[in-house]
């Protein structure tokens, strides 16, 4: 299933460092979201967008900035990162928010260290 | 809020049936879905419940009790494939999604 890529699939930064995570979906779907996977937690959303419009913002420090300049491509802009940001950062898309289509499909996510 | 809870691993034999149950305290529901999430990979969906009931899908089947805020996954005929993590997730009123922990099964021969 390549309906939703992410790029990269591994990153290590300091916490000084700027860095970008890239999600595309190839699926004609309206909503994007990020989510954090850490270790033996639960998913935890962080962002959604429908329709290119932020409708989500779940308490996530200002550290990480979402963009999402269409439908198709959404951001995560990473800078100054602490260690417990660690985690896989997991990109999903849906036909829309608050449509009926149930599903959402995930990318196979980008596995963040930061030192 | 939602609050979901689910094992955090369960092992059994291949061709044997486990069954992962999960529960949830929710403000609103929307609908219970489980996925399936293999080490290294993207979670994939497995099912979707919103009434009560069973859906069966092949091997797998999903059940729903909404007064009792409990839902099921059962897995037969268990196979080596399956070994992975296994998501209970809710969807509230707002259509957000909130994810258990998740299960772990590992299947052996």
């Amino acid at each position: 299933e390549t309906g939703v890529t992410q790029t990269p699939r591994h990153l290590v930064m300091g916490m000084t460092n700027k860095k970008s995570l890239k999600c595309e979906q190839h699926l004609g779907h309206n909503a994007m979201y990020w989510y954090k996977q850490s270790a033996k937690k639960p998913l935890e959303l962080m962002f959604v967008y429908n329709f290119k419009e932020q409708t989500e913002n779940n308490s996530v420090p200002s550290r990480f900035s979402p963009e999402c300049p269409n439908s198709s491509h959404l951001f995560l802009h990473l800078h100054t990162l602490q260690p417990e940001d660690s985690a896989l950062y997991l990109c999903a898309s849906s036909q829309a928010q608050g449509d009926n289509s149930y599903e959402q499909y995930f990318g196979p996510g980008t596995r963040l260290t930061v030192t | 809020g939602q609050n979901i809870d689910q094992p955090t691993e369960m092992t059994a034999t291949e061709g044997a049936i486990v069954q992962i149950n999960c529960t949830y305290q929710t403000s609103g529901f929307n609908g219970l879905f489980w996925y399936q999430q293999h080490a290294g990979e993207a979670p994939t969906f497995l099912s979707y419940n919103v009434l009560d009931g069973l859906e069966e899908k092949g091997r797998f089947s999903s059940f729903l009790s909404r007064s009792k805020g409990y839902s099921y996954l059962l897995l037969k005929e268990l196979q080596m494939k399956d070994s992975a993590s296994y998501l209970c997730a809710v969807r509230d009123r707002d259509y957000k999604l909130s994810f258990g922990a998740g299960t772990t099964v590992t299947v052996r021969a």
